[in-house]
Formats: C-alpha cells, sequence, structure tokens
C-alpha cells in the first residue's frame, strides 16, 4: 500500500439501496484501476480509468453498476439496487503509468448487502 | 488468453521451513508476473514483480520468485518461514491489451505456519 485510501472501510446495504465507493489514489497517479474480491477467491478485474475517462469496462456488470474518475476528487464505484451477491471486497489500485507499472492498492471496501 | 493458476489453496509448513507457492502462467507474449501478499483484512501488498530483467526475482520480506519460460512457472520461494508470513498469496499477470493494462489474478494460496 503505498498510500491509495479507500472509503468506506465497511459498508452495509439492504437489498435495493445504493453503494458509494471511493478511492483516492496515490498523489500524482493518474490511472486508477478497481477489482473485485468474493469470499474465498481472488480478486477480478472490473475497470480501469484515466481522468475523465474509462479506459476499459470489460469487468464491470453491464447492469447496475458504474465508474468514474473525475478531473477534481476520487474515484467512485457506483453499485444501485445491491443485490446480496454484491457482497465482496472491493480493491482500488494506482498506478503513475499505465504500460507495466506496479499498481499500488488500497485496503479496499468490504460490501455487505443485507 | 492470459490465466494465472496457483497450485494448492492451502500450504502449511513449520516455522524454519522452506516455503514453497506454486504459480503456473499462460501468455502469448513475454509476461510481466506479480506476487502479492494479502493479510486478514488488508488490501494487497507488492512481494515482488518479473519484468524480464532477471530470471531470479529478490522481494521484501526475504521472499524471491524464479521465472522459468520452458515450464511457464514463477514460484515463490522462502527459505525459513517465519509466523508473521502466515497470509494469502496471489499470483498475477499483467495483461495488455489495445489500450488497456490489467492485471490478471490466480484464485490465491493461504499459507499457515505451524509453530
Amino acid at each position: 500500500n503505498a498510500g491509495v485510501m479507500q472509503n468506506p472501510r465497511h459498508l452495509v446495504r439492504r437489498r435495493g439501496q445504493e453503494a458509494r465507493l471511493r478511492c483516492s489514489p496515490v498523489k500524482g497517479h493518474s490511472h486508477v484501476y478497481w477489482y473485485r474480491q468474493l469470499p474465498e477467491e481472488g480478486l477480478k478485474f472490473m475497470v480501469y480509468l484515466q481522468k475523465e475517462n474509462i479506459i476499459d469496462e470489460s469487468g464491470m456488470p453491464k447492469e447496475r453498476f458504474s465508474a468514474e474518475f473525475p478531473k477534481e476528487g476520487p474515484s467512485i464505484l457506483r453499485i444501485q439496487q445491491v443485490v446480496r451477491g454484491d457482497s465482496a471486497a472491493y480493491f482500488c489500485a494506482s498506478s503513475p503509468l499505465q504500460s507495466t507499472d506496479t499498481q499500488y492498492f488500497g485496503p479496499g471496501t468490504r460490501l455487505t448487502v443485507l | 488468453a492470459q490465466s494465472v493458476t496457483q497450485l494448492g489453496s492451502h500450504v502449511s509448513v513449520s516455522e524454519g521451513a522452506l516455503v514453497l507457492l506454486r504459480c503456473n502462467y499462460s501468455s502469448s507474449v513475454p509476461p510481466y508476473l506479480f506476487w502479492y501478499v494479502q493479510y486478514p483484512n488488508q488490501g494487497l501488498q507488492l512481494l515482488l514483480k518479473y519484468t524480464s530483467a532477471a530470471t531470479l526475482v529478490k522481494g521484501i520480506n526475504g521472499f524471491e520468485a524464479e521465472f522459468k519460460k520452458s515450464e511457464t512457472s514463477f514460484h515463490l520461494t522462502k527459505p525459513s518461514a517465519h509466523m508473521s508470513d502466515a497470509a494469502e498469496y496471489f499470483c498475477a499477470v499483467g495483461l495488455s491489451l489495445d489500450s488497456s493494462y490489467k492485471l490478471i489474478f490466480g484464485s490465491g494460496t493461504r499459507l499457515l505456519v505451524r509453530p
């Protein structure tokens, strides 16, 4: 962890509510990645963003999920109308350059859907 | 397509014993390979990475990994396990496609260290 911040660390939502997860990358990093970790599984890529641009959202579910990385402020992963299957740990990572640079991970947000 | 296989979801060793965590990858191009460690309820911390400069890569906390192209392997080793090494370890390969880049992770290996 080289300074990626995520909040909240824990989030509890009831089915049908919205979840908003925030990620502040390492200062100076302009590339942000979101990954999801289901219980007892590895991390799965969701989306790759640069400032104001979505570069690759091939890992995002087609519905209810969206992500942004505005010019100012943190990256946001938004899940609308959450369902129990959305319960997972969501990790954000950042890197200074896209290519093969190391991705530095945040502590994650653990989402529980009741 | 790139993929990563970690053999053994759980590995148990005695304190002071050799640690060997296995990782095999498939990649159509020279890969970028990583090992990350995850302690309970924490994020991932980079242990080491292979970027084709040297086949034997040394990382933090006494870990190292050897890239073997002929075996498509990148196994993680440590000569002597400490109790503090108990954690989950993930092998990952970097995938570049068009203008995108992402990490493809293995399913993880949980290391248990017995006193």
